[in-house]
């Protein structure tokens, strides 16, 4: 079966860039989605198809990919942006998602 | 505004049946696939399975044998039934729709969440 991996944790500092990738063989291939789960809520989708924003969604939030790795890219953290996102993937027969990263903004 | 509302059982025991029902409000029902998502406490999301407004249906394979997964398209509503749990099937599970594109899009709309315990 299909898997992706995600770090179990990434920290920023206040401000700067920060980055969560999702890696899986030939993701390049793939759709992939970003979701934003903070504690006690339901996920929110803040990147779909790769590189596409939600509406409302800020235009900090920006995803990419390369053959085998996806990343999502949150610039000018903010205090706000500290928590879990998870990437997901559709591998042709079933949903898949990362395991999760917990971003913490220092 | 599309918005979804699901509703069942919040504590079950052990070998009975998890029924969860999810409507769609406030927008079309057809053309989506509409997914039921799970998280353990303190775990990462588990996707469960998928129905479109047809009643196609795909599962994850690791819940296969007990899971079904329905809609109702007159009352705009799709509904999961897992038989047999445990408790390793506590955890809050979601509904959620996903986008025009159905399994290559992303989930954009997603219900509230129910918190399902199981225990003796």
């Amino acid at each position: 079966s299909y898997e992706v991996t995600q770090p179990l944790a990434v920290s920023v500092a206040l401000g700067q860039t920060a980055m969560i990738s999702c890696g899986g063989d030939n993701i390049g291939s793939k759709n992939v989605h970003w979701y934003q789960q903070k504690a006690g809520q339901a996920p929110v989708l803040v990147i779909y198809r790769n590189d596409n924003r939600p509406s409302g969604i800020s235009e900090r939030f920006s995803g990419s990919k390369s053959a085998n790795t996806a990343t999502l890219t949150i610039s000018r953290a903010q205090a706000g942006d500290e928590t879990d996102y998870y990437c997901h993937v559709w591998d042709g027969n079933t949903v898949v998602f990362g395991g999760g990263t917990k971003l913490t903004v220092l | 505004q599309v918005q979804l509302h699901q509703w069942g059982a919040g504590l079950l025991k052990p070998s009975e049946t998890l029924s969860l029902t999810c409507a769609v409000y406030g927008g079309s029902f057809t053309d989506y696939h509409c997914n039921w998502i799970r998280q353990s406490p303190g775990k990462g999301l588990e996707w469960i399975g998928e129905v479109n407004w047809r009643g196609n249906t795909n599962y994850n394979p690791s819940l296969k044998g007990r899971l079904a997964i329905s809609v109702d398209t007159s009352n705009s509503q799709f509904s999961l039934k897992l038989t047999s749990v445990t408790a390793a099937d506590t955890a809050v599970y979601y509904c959620a729709r996903a986008g025009f594109f159905g399994p290559f899009d992303g989930f954009d709309i997603w219900g509230q969440g129910t918190m399902v315990t199981v225990s003796s």
